[in-house]
């Protein structure tokens, strides 16, 4: 099993649309995660760290299920600029190393 | 404004011939790292130093190169013994060495061979 398994997508959703996508993980001593967001051929960007209790910012929300080992990310009304590729990140590892998902693709249509 | 930068933005290489690729930090950032990305891949850590005149390998180094002279730079070179080294080569850097999580990165090296 992969440290950090997403669907690569794409998920193709209309403008306005809730969206969720989910990330599992393997380390079963995980205790938080990260979201980042990264657009073609750019840099990714930090959207928003989760935790055991959860984290909304506006219309993100991202959970983590400790029993199930995954974690998940959630987009209300979805917004054209929403489109990106958005990467799950467990931070729990040996000394400095950071393990990435291979990123879910989103895609949302007029 | 602070944040890193790297240089070139796009890089080519001819078999054979070692490059370098540059990452600037002006954050005042004590840990730095490399990562390589490959399409339908996750980053993957090829180097990374904590403090100056340290640094460690990641999970892929083998055929790269780091110095860490000063804090503020981290050079890469990857070298003819690196096979495949078509990528796009993302710096990050974390205030400490502890990196929950690097929460900068630089806009990326697309590396390619000619």
């Amino acid at each position: 099993r992969k440290e950090v398994e997403q669907d690569p997508g794409p998920f193709n959703v209309p403008e306005g649309a809730t969206v969720a996508f989910n990330c599992t993980y393997s380390n079963s001593a995980s205790q938080s995660f990260f979201w980042y967001r990264q657009d073609c051929r750019k840099e990714p960007k930090l959207l928003m760290s989760v935790y055991s209790s959860g984290n909304e910012d506006g219309r993100f929300t991202a959970q983590l299920n400790r029993a199930s080992q995954y974690i998940s990310l959630l987009i209300r009304d979805s917004k054209l600029s929403d489109s990106a590729t958005y990467l799950c990140v467990d931070p729990t590892g040996t000394a400095s190393k950071l393990t990435f998902g291979t990123g879910t693709r989103l895609q949302v249509t007029l | 404004d602070g944040g890193i930068t790297q240089s070139p933005k796009y890089l080519f290489r001819k078999e054979g011939q070692n490059v370098t690729l540059s990452c600037e930090q002006n954050l005042n950032h004590d840990a730095m790292y490399w990562y390589r990305q490959d399409p339908g891949q996750g980053l993957r850590l090829i180097y990374y130093s904590q403090i100056v005149n340290d640094f460690q390998k990641g999970d892929i180094a083998e055929g790269y190169s780091v110095s860490r002279e000063k804090k503020e730079s981290f050079p890469l070179t990857v070298t003819s013994a690196q096979k495949n080294p078509t990528a796009f080569y993302l710096c990050a850097s974390s205030m400490t060495p502890d990196p929950k999580p690097p929460q900068h990165f630089g806009d990326g090296t697309r590396l390619s061979i000619l």
